[in-house]
């Protein structure tokens, strides 16, 4: 089972900076926390991923609390191309061995 | 290289028939994946190959379901006596294992089967 806690809808507007929180208050000290996005009839694609430090690259920036209990994926000025749902998961991340396991997400609808 | 490519992008067969997908990863991806998407949740995940390798079979639906990958490279996944519950989009992933993957995924954009 997923082990992250989103809600299930946000709506944010065209130019503004879209902010998604995740909680994944049993997340253990080697995982790793992922995001993806999924548009309308495409596989999810990968936007970022973090361990405890925040990041930032050319799609988003994330936030991860000091006691990595919760994170927020910052996209910094959303566009109408941004209405996707956006999947965090927690996740070993150099091993491989388990799989990416997805929950239902948020679904982030952006309004002109 | 394109991406991961799925085959076909839809296909609609009778209840009881058999269908087999194909997925092409990325060609240096030595692992892949298959998952199944049902409207309005997120991508469920199947079974997994390394190379020719299938590591991880157990969360298959039923033994209906089937997976190959015969050389390490393309991946098949068929489905026996098909059932309208069946009907779902399935995708396909692949990533990279060694120094300094971080196993991110690069997924295709799904086979949408339609059981009638």
């Amino acid at each position: 089972d997923a082990k992250t806690t989103q809600p299930p809808s946000m709506d944010c507007a065209e130019g503004r900076a879209a902010n998604l929180p995740c909680n994944h208050s049993t997340i253990s000290g080697n995982e790793y926390v992922y995001w993806y996005r999924q548009i309308h009839s495409q596989g999810p694609q990968y936007i970022i991923h973090g361990l405890k430090n925040n990041e930032t690259n050319e799609m988003a920036s994330l936030i991860i609390t000091e006691d990595r209990k919760s994170s927020t994926l910052i996209l910094p000025h959303a566009t109408l191309r941004d209405t996707a749902v956006y999947y965090c998961i927690v996740r070993v991340a150099y091993s491989g061995n388990t799989p990416l396991v997805f929950g239902k997400g948020t679904r982030l609808s952006v309004i002109a | 290289d394109t991406g991961v490519s799925q085959d076909p992008r839809h296909k609609i067969t009778k209840r009881g028939q058999n269908v087999t997908f194909r997925c092409d990863p990325i060609s240096e991806h030595n692992r892949l994946y298959w998952y199944r998407q049902t409207l309005g949740q997120g991508p469920e995940f199947l079974t997994y190959f390394q190379n020719e390798a299938q590591l991880e079979k157990s969360r298959l639906l039923s033994d209906r379901f089937s997976a190959e990958r015969p050389k390490g490279s393309f991946s098949t996944l068929e489905i026996q006596r098909t059932e309208q519950g069946d009907s779902a989009m399935y995708l396909c992933a692949s990533s990279k294992t060694g120094t300094g993957s971080h196993y991110g995924y690069t997924f295709g954009s799904g086979t949408r089967l339609t059981v009638v």
